[in-house]
C-alpha cells in the first residue's frame, strides 16, 4: 500500500516555462513533507520542504505547495532550467512519533527542453 | 558530492555467493540508512542505525545483514540473494535519528542477482 502517490512518472517542459510536480498522500499522521531531487549516477539531494502548519513554501525558483484536506503537494520551478533535468522525489514523515523514517514516492522524471 | 560515498558502485553476484556494500560519510552524523529502491518502486527502508545501535528493521530477509562499527562507517552484507533482490541500494546519514534532520545520501550501489 503506497502511502506516498507520485501519478506521474514523466514530465516535459520548454525552458523558460513552470514545471509543476505533484504528490498526493494517505497517511494523514505525516505533518513534514520535503522534495528530493536526483541525477543519474548520483543519489537523491534534498530541495525543500514544507511543514503541514504552512501551506506554501518558497526558496528562489522552487515553491512547494501544500493542501492538507486533499492530501496533495505539489512543486513549482520557475522559470525551468535545463539543468532542473532530474528525477524528483516526493517524501513524508511524521514529525512526532515518526523518527526520521522518510516514506517516498516512486518519482517523477523532469525533462527541460530548449 | 554529499559527503557519503559508496563501494562498490556496481555489483554483479550469484546467489551462491557472499558480498558486503560498504557506506562511509564524512559529515561528522551520528545516524546512517539503508535503503532500497527497485524498478518502478518508491525508495524503501531497510534499516537505520544511531550511534552505532540498530534502531529500525523494517521487516527485512535476513540474508540482508547489516553492521555498523562506529557511526561512520556502514555494510550491507548479502549472501543467497534472490534476483528479485536486484536493485539500487542507497545509503543515507543525518545528524540524528530520533527527530527531523536532514538526509544525505549516496551514489548507491548497483546490485544485479543472477
Amino acid at each position: 500500500d503506497q502511502q506516498v502517490k507520485q501519478n506521474s512518472p514523466s514530465l516535459s517542459v520548454q525552458e523558460g516555462r513552470i514545471s509543476i510536480l505533484n504528490c498526493d498522500y494517505t497517511n494523514s499522521m505525516f505533518d513534514y513533507f520535503l522534495w528530493y531531487k536526483k541525477y543519474p549516477a548520483e543519489g537523491p539531494t534534498f530541495l525543500i520542504s514544507i511543514s503541514s502548519i504552512k501551506d506554501k513554501n518558497e526558496d528562489g525558483r522552487f515553491t512547494v505547495f501544500l493542501n492538507k484536506s486533499a492530501k496533495h503537494l505539489s512543486l513549482h520551478i520557475v522559470p525551468s532550467q535545463p539543468g532542473d533535468s532530474a528525477v524528483y522525489f516526493c517524501a513524508a514523515r511524521r514529525l512526532t512519533g515518526g523518527g526520521n523514517k522518510l516514506t517516498f514516492g516512486t518519482g517523477t522524471q523532469l525533462k527541460v527542453e530548449l | 558530492e554529499t559527503g557519503v560515498t559508496q563501494t562498490p558502485r556496481h555489483l554483479v553476484m550469484g546467489m551462491t555467493n557472499k558480498k558486503s556494500l560498504k557506506c562511509e560519510q564524512h559529515l561528522g552524523h551520528n545516524a546512517m540508512y539503508w535503503y532500497k529502491q527497485s524498478a518502478k518502486k518508491p525508495l524503501e527502508l531497510m534499516f537505520v542505525y544511531n550511534f552505532k545501535e540498530q534502531t529500525e528493521n523494517n521487516s527485512v530477509p535476513s540474508r540482508f545483514s547489516p553492521e555498523c562499527p562506529n557511526s561512520s562507517h556502514l555494510f550491507l552484507h548479502l549472501h543467497t540473494l534472490q534476483p528479485e533482490d536486484s536493485a539500487l541500494y542507497l545509503c543515507a546519514s543525518s545528524l540524528g535519528s530520533d527527530s527531523y534532520n536532514e538526509q544525505f545520501f549516496g551514489p548507491g550501489t548497483r546490485l544485479t542477482v543472477l
